[in-house]
């Protein structure tokens, strides 16, 4: 079944740096790859995805990029603000199973001031 | 519109003990999911329901029960509390199927002793 990695777990960056969270998957055949941040006491919200037709995609200071050769993608955060502090989830699509969107195990996201 | 609400936001049970947690959704979506969220790990999905009347079970459903009252509420019911059952659980649904955005409720945090 579709395994999902996810790397780091945490990671701490200075305010107006980048960040980049890197996420492996299994199943070549996944064509879709959202990305879900979790502030604290909240439920996961969505922030960008990428379908396998296209190898970038941004979204003002977010950008993920996908390499299905590779079967990795990556959530970039480019001009990191406080408010960017959360857990961040990677999820890929799964076609065999009972759960068809697999999440990654999670990134604390620290900015510094 | 309120979106995805859940009740209730804590609840601790004793062993043996049984209890249901509500979910409804105001955006007319027709799917529904059920997901547990423990420490270090993804999202893992209960149960979900793709339109109303039909629920299927997914990756993680011994010990649990669902209902799809109608389209806009889900409900899941544990029977027989378990330790094991100690988890955060988000409620959550999307318009069409797992593709498309999923919108989370705001979790239930249960503890069992």
């Amino acid at each position: 079944g579709e395994n999902v990695e996810q790397h780091p777990s945490t990671l701490s960056v200075q305010e107006g740096d980048s960040a980049v969270i890197k996420c492996t998957y299994s199943d070549s055949a996944s064509n879709y790859f959202p990305w879900y941040k979790q502030e604290l006491g909240k439920g996961p919200q969505l922030i960008i995805d990428i379908r396998s037709n296209v190898g970038e995609k941004k979204d003002q200071r977010i950008a993920v990029t996908l390499n299905k050769t590779a079967k990795h993608f990556s959530l970039h955060i480019t001009e990191t603000q406080p408010e960017d502090s959360a857990v961040y989830f990677c999820a890929a699509e799964r076609i065999q199973g009972a759960q068809k969107l697999v999440f990654g195990q999670g990134t604390r996201l620290t900015i510094n001031p | 519109n309120a979106g995805v609400t859940q009740t209730p936001k804590f609840q601790v049970l004793k062993t043996g003990q049984s209890m249901t947690l509500q979910c409804a959704q105001d955006m007319n979506h027709n799917s529904m999911y059920w997901y547990r969220q423990d420490p270090g790990m993804g999202l893992r999905l209960i149960y979900y329901s793709a339109s109303e009347g039909t629920t299927d079970k997914g990756e993680v459903p011994n010990g649990y029960n669902v209902s799809r009252l109608n389209k806009r509420e889900f409900s899941l019911r544990l029977e027989s509390a378990a330790p094991s059952q100690t988890s955060v659980y988000f409620c959550a649904s999307s318009a069409g199927d797992y593709t498309d955005t999923q919108y989370f409720g705001p979790g239930t945090r249960l503890t069992v002793l």
